[in-house]
């Protein structure tokens, strides 16, 4: 099915670095989630935004939904080596049926050697 | 709250058996549950969304005969893999959706592993 374009694929991060990640669609979305994946575990919601333009903060995380309606990105602050793990975005198409998501690639979070 | 449960988390099983994967939300009604597979390194792929009280509705390219769903309440879906091959090995994950919030939540997956 469709994928919303995740980006980067993955990163190394050192503690207490920030760390980036985004995602883009080329359809309008009216809802972003933001999800963690920790290996062999499903996914945990970490932030939800509905409104364009919003701005979303769950501790060290932070995620905005886009003016376009078409992007979302997340950023960590000040990471953690517990930060480690796979992020995922989603979106809610305003054509989706019912509560059907569309899902990013994935950004793989690692530490640096 | 919003807690979604999956039993088994592993499962091993012989080429040609059925396996069945039950999902649970814990402490919520979830009208709605959805069937997601994941591959090794990829990401979330739906198969089929389950609703309670009527029938599943599947994603293209997803055989309804192999993958049987039943969502005989508000708080549990069955997914069984009938007749099961090694390709059929993969991560299968449910998520619910809470009246309150709206949102998917997911259950900690199940692993099979057909051999």
């Amino acid at each position: 099915g469709q994928q919303l374009n995740q980006s980067p694929q993955s990163m190394f991060i050192q503690e207490g670095e920030d760390v980036s990640m985004n995602c883009t669609s080329s359809s309008i979305f009216n809802t972003w989630l933001w999800y963690k994946q920790d290996p062999g575990e499903g996914p945990v919601l970490l932030i939800a935004l509905y409104k364009a333009g919003e701005l979303t903060s769950n501790g060290r995380l932070t995620a905005q939904f886009g003016i376009t309606r078409k992007d979302s990105f997340l950023n960590i602050s000040a990471s953690i080596p517990s930060d480690v793990g796979i992020y995922f975005c989603a979106g809610r198409s305003i054509k989706a049926a019912g509560n059907k998501l569309t899902f990013g690639g994935g950004t793989r979070v690692l530490v640096k050697p | 709250g919003a807690v979604v449960s999956q039993h088994p988390s592993r499962v091993i099983c012989k080429s040609g058996t059925s396996v069945k994967i039950e999902c649970r939300s814990l402490d919520f009604q979830a009208t709605t549950m959805f069937w997601y597979r994941q591959f090794p390194k990829q990401s979330l792929m739906l198969m089929a969304t389950s609703n309670e009280g009527s029938k599943a509705t599947y994603e293209q390219g997803v055989e309804k005969d192999k993958f049987l769903i039943n969502h005989a309440s508000l708080t549990l879906s069955t997914l069984t893999v009938t007749s099961a091959h090694p390709e059929d090995s993969s991560f299968y994950i449910c998520s619910a959706v809470t009246a309150l919030e709206n949102e998917q939540y997911f259950g900690p997956g199940t692993r099979l592993t057909v051999t």
